[in-house]
């Protein structure tokens, strides 16, 4: 079954930072890998997704990803953090099967300060 | 604007009785989906619909319930069988056949509160 560990339930940066927010997977096939940013009583927005097309994913809001098969990891950084990149991300993982369901981890709340 | 909508933002309910949530998309998505998602826990599926009249059971089913009469609309039923229902509730849907990579796309959430 898949499955996804986020490590680190808060990482706290300063502004101007680099971001690094930890996902490492557990696939038995192939996975496509998600990274959603939710800012608080909001649902969540997608910010980039591996769907085998190229290892290192750019997204939205200067974030980006790298697939390692190796380290079976798709961390998520970001060069130089800003206030407004406060919020939880979300690593997901498609399941095998029918019906392109997501496998969600736990969630890291990402503090900014100046 | 295309989307999915979600009523009500904020949801409250006595302890013992029904309450329905609505979830509209119109994006034109066969695929529908039911979260909820509680602290420290991350998403957990409830039920999800690949198709109009038809739907399955996610991981935590037990306590709710759903239809899917319309393509747009996908309401989700939380019943006094939910042993702890308060939580915030996401809806989303998808693009494509099953299998595909396409992502998610997600509503704005209720907060269902019992009393």
């Amino acid at each position: 079954a898949q499955s996804v560990t986020q490590l680190g339930s808060h990482v706290s940066v300063s502004e101007g930072a680099l971001v690094l927010l930890r996902c490492n997977y557990s696939s038995s096939v192939p996975p496509y890998l998600f990274w959603y940013v939710q800012y608080p009583n909001q649902g969540l927005q997608l910010l980039l997704k591996y769907t085998s097309a190229a290892t290192l994913v750019k997204g939205i809001n200067g974030f980006e990803a790298e697939f390692k098969k190796s380290e079976t990891s798709f961390h998520l950084t970001k060069p130089s953090a800003h206030m407004s990149d406060a919020a939880e991300y979300f690593c997901a993982v498609t399941r095998t099967g029918t019906a392109s369901k997501l496998t969600f981890g736990t969630g890291t709340r990402l503090q900014v300060t100046l | 604007d295309g989307g999915i909508t979600q009523s009500p933002k904020y949801l409250f309910r006595k302890e013992g009785q029904n309450v329905t949530l609505s979830c509209e998309q119109n994006l034109n998505h066969d695929a529908m989906y039911w979260y909820r998602q509680d602290p420290g826990q991350g998403l957990r599926l409830i039920y999800y619909s690949q198709i109009v009249n038809d739907f399955q059971k996610g991981d935590i089913a037990e306590g709710y319930s759903v239809s899917r009469e319309k393509k747009e609309s996908f309401p989700l039923t939380v019943t006094s069988a939910q042993k702890n229902p308060t939580a915030f509730y996401l809806c989303a849907s998808r693009a494509g056949l099953a299998g595909s990579y396409n992502e998610q796309f997600f509503g704005p959430g209720t907060r269902l509160t019992v009393l």
